[in-house]
């Protein structure tokens, strides 16, 4: 079945670990973005990325770090520099540019850091 | 920054039809006008979008005013597994195609 995936579900680590969130579509889709969400909360853009190989910063970039080697995944890292990294993360993809086609998301990972 | 702003929450009655509004004062030309719904501990579903025109599908209708400064979704018969909270964004075509998030309204459906 066509869709984006994020692993795993719930993950746990302890305070001062860096921790790595996986996404991955296999819709061939271009665009790929990360959100976090805290409780009760709206979802904020942590990173976005249009294309292979570039990404840009969304409004709460500090503390996290992406990559995009590949079109089909876009794994985040939770670093130990960002201070209350306890929340429900989300992972979106979309065709990129048209504005007119909808984003597809995740059933997002939820990190506990103790 | 969102572009979008909502109510927190809103309740209907089960049954009926359920009107959210959103407010897209400063919305440009070519931006579009979408909703999600995002059910407890899930991620968003999405529900519909349009330019300009009113739009309607399985979920739901879309409505925009003639200036595209504000827009309705309308639910024609709310039922308790609408409970949920639902997101208005604009979202630009083009290079910077960033998606931001507002807060959303909290929808109550009330048996």
């Amino acid at each position: 079945d066509g869709g984006i995936t994020q692993s795993p579900k719930y993950l746990f680590r302890k305070e001062g670990q860096n921790v790595t969130l996986s996404c991955e579509q296999n819709l061939n889709h271009d665009a790929m973005y990360w959100y976090r969400q805290d409780p009760g909360q709206g979802l904020r853009l942590i990173y976005y990325s249009q294309i292979v190989n570039d990404f840009q910063k969304g409004d709460i970039a500090e503390g996290y770090s992406v990559s995009r080697e590949k079109k089909e995944s876009f794994p985040l890292t939770v670093t130990s520099a960002q201070k209350n990294p306890t929340a429900f993360y989300l992972c979106a993809s979309s065709i990129a540019g048209r504005g007119n086609t909808e984003a597809f998301f995740g059933q997002g990972t939820r990190l506990t850091v103790v | 920054d969102a572009k979008t702003t909502q109510p927190p929450s809103m309740d209907c009655a089960e049954g009926r039809a359920a009107n959210l509004p959103c407010n897209h004062s400063t919305i440009s030309g070519n931006e579009y006008v979408y909703w999600y719904r995002q059910i407890h501990s899930q991620g968003p579903q999405y529900i519909i979008h349009g330019l300009k025109n009113n739009e309607t599908n399985e979920m739901a209708s879309l409505i925009i005013t003639e200036d595209r400064k504000s827009s309705t979704l309308i639910l024609p018969h709310a039922t308790l597994r609408d409970t949920a909270v639902y997101y208005c964004i604009v979202r630009v075509k083009g290079r910077d195609d960033k998606i931001i998030f507002g807060k959303g309204t909290r929808l109550h459906i009330l048996p």
